[in-house]
């Protein structure tokens, strides 16, 4: 089957620990993206690459860091500069083609709480 | 910025009535519109996409699309109570910090039975 898998699905951070998320994807899609959802709130963009070894800010990279050294792969590290990292984390990619591939393909997503 | 701005509700709707959900959009460029739901706790899930002035129908579902108002909207046909989510209205975008899609805050939608 083909899909996006995250992992953990629940993450429980003490105070200034580094946590790092998985995104897996085998669509084969070329582009992945991670996304912050707060309660009641819109999903915002973190991070997002379009190529292996490239990636981009989105509106609230700071406090987190990624890396994409496969294709396949997208993981997440939030840091201990995020001040307030409890949320729900979503992982996307997509195709990536302007006017016929633009669709994102979500991840079931990650939990994380501070303690 | 560019924005995408949907009403956040919630909207209630009775069983077997047509729910109408909203969206606008600032850039007038833009040319692949999207629709998501999503159930309490969980991801987005793709339901309708549009590319198109006017309108799609999927099932009971019904994507409209007037690019000259820069409006968007999707019309659920015979709600039930498993309608019951918040919908999110996506809008591509090109480079910069928001991505290759705009999401609105999503409206809140309840059937109620």
């Amino acid at each position: 089957d083909g899909g996006i898998t995250q992992s953990p699905k629940y993450l429980f951070r003490k105070e200034g620990q580094n946590v790092t998320l998985s995104c897996e994807q085998n669509l084969n899609h070329d582009a992945m993206y991670w996304y912050r959802q707060d309660p009641g709130q819109g999903l915002r963009l973190i991070y997002y690459s379009q190529i292996v070894n490239d990636f981009q800010k989105g509106d609230i990279a700071e406090g987190y860091s990624v890396s994409r050294e496969k294709k396949e792969s997208f993981p997440l590290t939030v840091t201990s500069a995020q001040k307030n990292p409890t949320a729900f984390y979503l992982c996307a990619s997509s195709i990536d083609i302007p006017g016929k591939g633009d669709e994102q393909f979500f991840g079931p997503g990650t939990r994380l709480t501070v303690l | 910025q560019k924005e995408v701005e949907q009403n956040s509700g919630p909207l209630s709707v009775p069983e077997g009535a047509i729910a109408s959900l909203n969206c606008t959009y600032s850039d007038r460029g833009s040319q692949s519109f999207f629709w998501y739901r999503q159930y309490s706790g969980k991801s987005p899930e793709l339901i309708m996409f549009i590319y198109s002035n006017g309108d799609k129908e999927d099932g009971r579902f019904t994507a409209q699309l007037n690019k000259a108002s820069q409006y968007v909207s999707l019309l659920i046909r015979d709600s039930q109570p498993s309608d019951s989510a918040t919908y999110l209205c996506a809008v591509n975008s090109y480079g910069g910090s928001q991505g290759n899609l705009i999401f609105g805050k999503g409206t809140k939608l309840s059937v109620k039975p």
